[in-house]
């Protein structure tokens, strides 16, 4: 099994529209949690950090639920430029090793 | 500017040669990774280093080798022993022992054996 996973799309999603997507870490201890994003062929930019309580940054929402041991990631009101590849990161307890998921792909069409 | 520089964008390599790939960051993080990704995959990690002088091999660590002399530097070697080196080679730089640190990347290094 691997440590971290993703649904690798691709979720076609018309533009205005919501999407959501979950990714699933398997190390119970993992303490810090992250979803990238990356345009092709390029390298990955943090998108936002994920709390315990949930956070919010405009149009997008991420959740942490530590009992299940996933993470998602809610874009609402979708823009044509959030087609892109969403990467979830999770990292151990002992430090700071990051783990990627194989990414989610989001293609927002008109 | 601080950031993390990779060089070069782009590497042709011919079997059976070794070649080195350049990372370099002024952010004074401690920690420094290299990933690799295939088309259409997540990255999966090579290499990492928390302090100069010392690294930790990855999930993939086989054909490659790395080296951190400097806190500013972490090059990685891909060797003749790696059998499909082709990929695109990112490096990050975060700091070390801290929740929540984000991860930032150089521009990554396409490798290709002609």
């Amino acid at each position: 099994r691997k440590e971290v996973e993703q649904d690798p799309g691709p979720f076609n999603v018309p533009e205005g529209a919501t999407v959501a997507f979950n990714c699933t870490y398997s190390n119970s201890a993992s303490q810090s949690f992250f979803w990238y994003r990356q345009d092709c062929r390029k390298e990955p930019k943090l998108l936002m950090s994920v709390y315990s309580s949930g956070n919010e940054d405009g149009r997008f929402t991420a959740q942490l639920n530590r009992a299940s041991q996933y993470i998602s990631l809610l874009i609402r009101d979708s823009k044509l430029s959030d087609s892109a590849t969403y990467l979830c990161v999770v990292s151990e307890a002992a430090g700071n090793k990051l783990t990627f998921g194989g990414g989610t792909r989001v293609l927002v069409k008109p | 500017d601080g950031g993390i520089t990779q060089s070069p964008k782009y590497l042709f390599r011919k079997e059976g040669q070794n070649v080195t790939l350049s990372c370099e960051q002024n952010l004074n993080h401690d920690a420094m990774y290299w990933y690799r990704q295939d088309p259409g995959q997540g990255l999966r990690l090579i290499y990492y280093s928390q302090i100069v002088n010392d690294f930790q091999k990855g999930d993939i660590a086989e054909g490659y080798s790395v080296s951190r002399e400097k806190k500013e530097s972490f090059p990685l070697t891909v060797t003749s022993a790696q059998k499909n080196p082709t990929a695109f080679y990112l490096c990050a730089s975060s700091i070390w022992g801290s929740l929540n640190t984000e991860a930032f990347f150089g521009q990554g290094t396409r490798l290709t054996v002609v």
